[in-house]
């Protein structure tokens, strides 16, 4: 089983749609959680921490469920600028010093 | 204020070959690392260094060396590429490291090992 699994996608949405990620995690001693986002052909990008309670920042809401040890991130109103790949990060088994990043989810938000 | 450098933003090798990949950051950050990233996959930590004088091996060390030649710098060395190496290397950094802090990625470095 993958450390951090995601649905690669794509999801394709018009503009000002509501989309809803998913992400899951194996290590239930994992404390971080975090969403980033890559634009095409360059480098990913903290987009907001993950919170036990949630949080939200704007049009972006995360969420944690650590009983089923998944992550959702939700984008509200979506904009043409919302189009990029989003990356479920969480730190490693390996080390608490280390993130695991997910392959990433592929968003386009059509016009 | 660049953030975070990488130098060269592409290259060709050919197997056998040896290189260098260089980062440097300006914000004064502690903790740097190099990921790699192939189709499909996630970032991969390749080695990390949370300090000065210190460096740690990731989940994929294998077939590379690196130096962290002082606070802002730190390098990836391939010392004979092989066409498994070819993918995108993302240079990072953060103030203290994981697992709370934000980590700043460079543009990367796209390599093909022919």
């Amino acid at each position: 089983r993958k450390e951090v699994e995601q649905d690669p996608g794509p999801f394709n949405v018009p503009e000002g749609a509501t989309v809803a990620f998913n992400c899951t995690y194996s290590n239930s001693a994992s404390q971080s959680f975090f969403w980033y986002r890559q634009d095409c052909r360059k480098e990913p990008k903290l987009l907001m921490s993950v919170y036990s309670s949630g949080n939200e920042d704007g049009r972006f809401t995360a969420q944690l469920n650590r009983a089923s040890q998944y992550i959702s991130l939700l984008i509200r109103d979506s904009k043409l600028s919302d189009s990029a790949t989003y990356l479920c990060v969480v730190n490693s088994p390996r080390s608490a010093r280390q993130l695991t990043f997910g392959s990433g989810t592929q968003l386009t938000v059509l016009p | 204020n660049a953030g975070v450098t990488q130098t060269p933003k592409f290259q060709v090798l050919k197997t056998g070959q040896s290189m260098t990949l260089q980062c440097a950051q300006d914000m004064n950050h502690n903790s740097m690392y190099w990921y790699r990233q192939d189709p499909g996959m996630g970032l991969r930590l390749i080695y990390y260094s949370a300090s000065e004088g210190t460096t740690d091996k990731g989940e994929v060390p294998n077939g590379y060396n690196v130096s962290r030649l002082n606070k802002r710098e730190f390098s990836l060395r391939l010392e004979s590429a092989a066409p498994s190496q070819t993918s995108v290397y993302f240079c990072a950094s953060s103030e203290v490291g994981p697992p709370t802090d934000t980590q700043y990625f460079g543009p990367g470095t796209r390599l093909t090992v022919l």
